[in-house]
């Protein structure tokens, strides 16, 4: 069955560190992977998605993720933190017409 | 409206009370889909529908949970005889469609509407 694992329940990181959220996958076929963003009180944001080609991609707030076939993961990051990505976290893979989530990171940011 | 709109945002309900939440969905989006979320956790599936047809069912806990959308646009989801475990954030999510078979696109999440069962 597909699932989505992200190892890390909670990170704290300073404002101005990097920043690396961890997300492995279990998929057969070629996955379609995102990253989403929930501020408190607020619904889920995509953050950013990979198809195909570049293995890098680029999303919204400075944030870009890899994707590594052979390590099945898709991991977040970001060089600098702001304050105000201070949220949680959702990996998630598409597999036919559905989604599948895992279970969040949520990210404190120290001033 | 512009967004995915949800009602009610918090619903309180006594243990054995049927509950029905409403989501209208992002004009013109095909897909509509339902997720449950526990505090800390990631959306759990529950239902998916492609226009009016109910697609896939299978993330539905038991036969008290039941969903429509029957003119492929305002979905609802019901609950029957509610018990203190479907206490929970219940989400929906619309998407413009699938291509070849996935849906590769974004999903627009509404807020929410947070159940409380006592």
């Amino acid at each position: 069955a597909q699932s989505v694992t992200q190892p890390d329940i909670h990170i704290t990181v300073s404002e101005g560190a990097s920043l690396e959220l961890r997300c492995n996958y279990s998929y057969g076929a070629t996955p379609y992977l995102f990253w989403y963003v929930q501020s408190p009180g607020q619904g889920l944001q995509l953050l950013l998605k990979y198809f195909s080609g570049d293995t890098l991609v680029q999303g919204i707030k400075g944030f870009e993720a890899e994707f590594k076939r052979s390590q099945s993961s898709f991991n977040l990051r970001k060089p600098s933190v702001h304050w105000s990505d201070a949220a949680e976290y959702f990996c998630a893979v598409s597999y036919g017409q559905n989604f599948v989530f895992g279970p969040g990171t949520r990210l404190s940011v120290l001033p | 409206g512009a967004g995915v709109s949800q009602s009610p945002r918090y619903k309180v309900t006594k243990r054995g009370q049927d509950v029905a939440l409403r989501c209208d969905p992002i004009s013109g989006h095909v897909s509509l889909y339902w997720y449950r979320q526990a505090l800390g956790q990631g959306p759990e599936f529950l239902t998916y529908f492609n226009y009016e047809a109910q697609q896939d069912k299978s993330g539905l806990p038991n036969d008290r949970f039941s969903a429509e959308r029957p003119e492929g646009s305002i979905s609802t989801l019901t609950i029957q005889r509610t018990e203190q475990r479907d206490s929970a954030m219940y989400r929906c999510a619309s998407s413009p469609g699938t291509s070849g078979g996935v849906n590769t696109g974004e999903l627009f999440f509404g807020e929410g509407s947070r159940l409380t069962v006592l």
